[in-house]
Formats: C-alpha cells, structure tokens, sequence
C-alpha cells in the first residue's frame, strides 16, 4: 500500500454540484493532515488543515477518519474557479512530510 | 506580507552543466523545505531544515545535490553536474513549525529544464 493515496481523477462535475474525494494514507501513527490547492502551472496553495473533529471553511469541509486512515475534502455549491488539482498531505509521528500525487477536478458550466 | 521568493524562475541548461535555486522564506519561519514536482506528480521532499539544521535529507540524492541555509534564512539548491532527468519544478516552502505549524506556504518554484 502506498504512503498515501489519491484518486488522480479527473471529476468532471457540473457548476452548483457538491464533489467529494478521499485521501488515504498508510501509516496510523501520523499526526498532521493538510488539504493544497494547485492549479495549472502554479506553486500548491494551502487550502485547509484536517483538525480530528473536522473543519469547515465556507463551502468547503475536511474530514479525519484515524480508524479507516482517511481524510477526505467536500465541496458543496462548486463553482468554475474550483478547477484545480487537490493534494493531501499528511504529516508522520517522526515528521516525515508526504504529498498525495492530487486529484484533478474539473467544474463544467 | 511577503510570501516565499524563488529565483531564477525558469532555467534551461546543458546536461553535465551546474544550476543553483534561490530560496527566501517568509519572514520569521524556521522551517524550509525544497521539493522537486514533475508533471501529474505531488511535490517529492528533497530537504527539511528547522532554522541551519538539515533535519531530512534522506531523499536528496547527495552525489550530485547540496543545500545549504546559512544564517537560518535564505537557502541554496544546487545541481552539479545535471542530468535529464533532473527536469522538473524546484519548489521551496516554509512553515512556522511543528504540529499545525506545519502548514506550508510556497514559493512559484523554479522550472529547470535539462537539454
């Protein structure tokens, strides 16, 4: 099993849809959970930290699942600036930083 | 607030030939990182320093990478000699530390292309 897993997608979802995607990860000891934006041809963006109760920041929600070893991202209300690339990171007991290869999204009008 | 700087931004070189990135960190952040990212991959850590210190250098490969931080700021990448394989994005980041701390900000990242 890889350290961490993502969809690569793409999800093509249409405009107002709500999308969801997962991220998996391998080692049950890690500490730290990071949802990155990237869009084409540009430097990854922080987009959410995944607290163990789970977060929301607008239309966006992360979630932790230590017992599955999973987080995942949803999006409600998508809207065509969604458009991006979606790395998870995740963050070891020994800080060992690992990055998903991200999940393409594509929102249609 | 000034976010990361990365110079140059795009470089081509000859295969064999040196190259060297750049790297200013948000101000007050102890903690940088320089990543390689090829295309439809994830970022791929090459070095973590916590202020001079290299805490992770395990997947640097050191017969032809080096880094340096001196001062705990500004940092180096350098390549000698290159190879084609080595294309890709060079992307530097920082972070204020541990825990949640370790939310990343990132620089535009250097394009080096190896011909």
């Amino acid at each position: 099993r890889k350290e961490v897993e993502q969809d690569p997608g793409p999800f093509n979802v249409p405009e107002g849809a709500t999308v969801a995607f997962n991220c998996t990860y391998s080692n049950s000891a890690s500490q730290s959970f990071f949802w990155y934006r990237q869009d084409c041809r540009k430097e990854p963006k922080l987009l959410m930290s995944v607290y163990s109760s789970g977060n929301e920041d607008g239309r966006f929600t992360a979630q932790l699942n230590r017992a599955s070893q999973y987080i995942s991202l949803l999006i409600r209300d998508s809207k065509l600036s969604d458009s991006a690339t979606y790395l998870c990171v995740v963050n070891d007991w020994n800080d060992k930083i690992i990055f998903g290869k991200g999940t393409r999204l594509h929102i249609l009008p | 607030e000034a976010g990361v700087v990365q110079s140059p931004r795009y470089k081509i070189i000859e295969k064999k030939q040196p190259v060297a990135f750049w790297c200013n960190p948000i101000s007050g952040h102890n903690t940088l990182y320089w990543y390689l990212q090829n295309l439809g991959q994830g970022p791929e850590l090459l070095i973590r320093y916590e202020n001079e210190e290299a805490v992770d250098d395990s997947q640097l490969p050191k017969d032809r990478f080096s880094a340096e931080r001196l001062k705990g700021v500004d940092s180096t990448l350098k390549i000698q000699p290159a190879e084609l394989g080595d294309s890709a994005v060079y992307l530097c980041a920082s972070s204020l530390g541990r825990g949640q701390s370790y939310e990343q900000y990132f620089g535009p990242g250097t394009r080096l292309t190896v011909t």
